[in-house]
């Protein structure tokens, strides 16, 4: 149980495009998702957390026109990365939890390229 | 302020030897300590849960100790293989809920044959 899904599992984008990433829970209703990012050797960066239903919270730092998340279901949220740019490179990993009270889950992770 | 730190940042082992990972938090108040195994390119696997009145939790070949006194934790992996080798986190929720994890830097581990 607790299966958390991320699709794609990779992708490679031009400068300037727009790409979307999705996060699944498999056999549960994630009522809050979490998206973070990893760079190469460093840890992981909560980016935003978003409940069901309502506007993603984001971290300090982290543009929210830029990175736009929807949760518009409980077992699905959405990372789109706008005009994506090389420093956008980086490893997404979102985790899904049943609420605040409740483990949060790892998905596999989405690596981004931007050329 | 709400800090866990590991030790060593990398370690090299040969297969079929032992190690030892460590971990000082300095969350606060505090529910539970996490340890995660993270295969390069891949989401972090939960390898074991240690609440406050635990002391020891073994999952395989991985024991865990917590010493919620001195607010330390290890993880000792028995009996390498090729296969541990993996980045290992130690993570801490905050405020005794899991919106907010506290994330250690991580142990990079390589067994070598």
């Amino acid at each position: 149980g607790a299966v958390v899904s991320q699709h794609p599992s990779w992708v490679i984008c031009k400068s300037g495009t727009s790409v979307k990433i999705e996060c699944r829970s498999l056999d549960f209703q994630a009522t809050t998702m979490f998206w973070y990012r990893q760079f190469p050797k460093q840890s992981l960066m909560l980016m935003a957390t978003s409940n069901e239903g309502s506007k993603a919270t984001y971290e300090q730092g982290v543009e929210k026109d830029k990175f736009l998340i929807n949760h518009a279901s409980l077992t699905l949220s959405t990372l789109t990365v706008t005009s994506a740019h090389p420093e956008d490179s980086s490893f997404y990993i979102c985790s899904a939890s049943e609420g605040a009270a409740y483990e949060q889950y790892f998905g596999p992770g989405t690596r981004l390229t931007v050329t | 302020k709400n800090q866990v730190e590991q030790s060593p940042q990398s370690l090299i082992i040969l297969e079929g030897k032992n190690c030892t990972l460590q971990c000082n938090y300095t969350v606060s108040p505090f529910s539970n300590l996490r340890w995660y195994k993270q295969d390069t390119g891949r989401g972090p696997v939960s390898l074991t849960i240690m609440t406050f009145s635990e002391n020891t939790k073994s999952n395989g070949r991985y024991t865990a100790t917590l010493d919620a006194d001195t607010k330390q934790s290890s993880l000792h992996i028995t009996a390498s293989q090729l296969s541990d080798s993996a980045s290992y986190i130690c993570v801490v929720p905050l405020s005794g809920g899991y919106n907010k994890l506290i994330f250690g830097a991580g142990t990079r581990l390589a067994v070598h044959p």
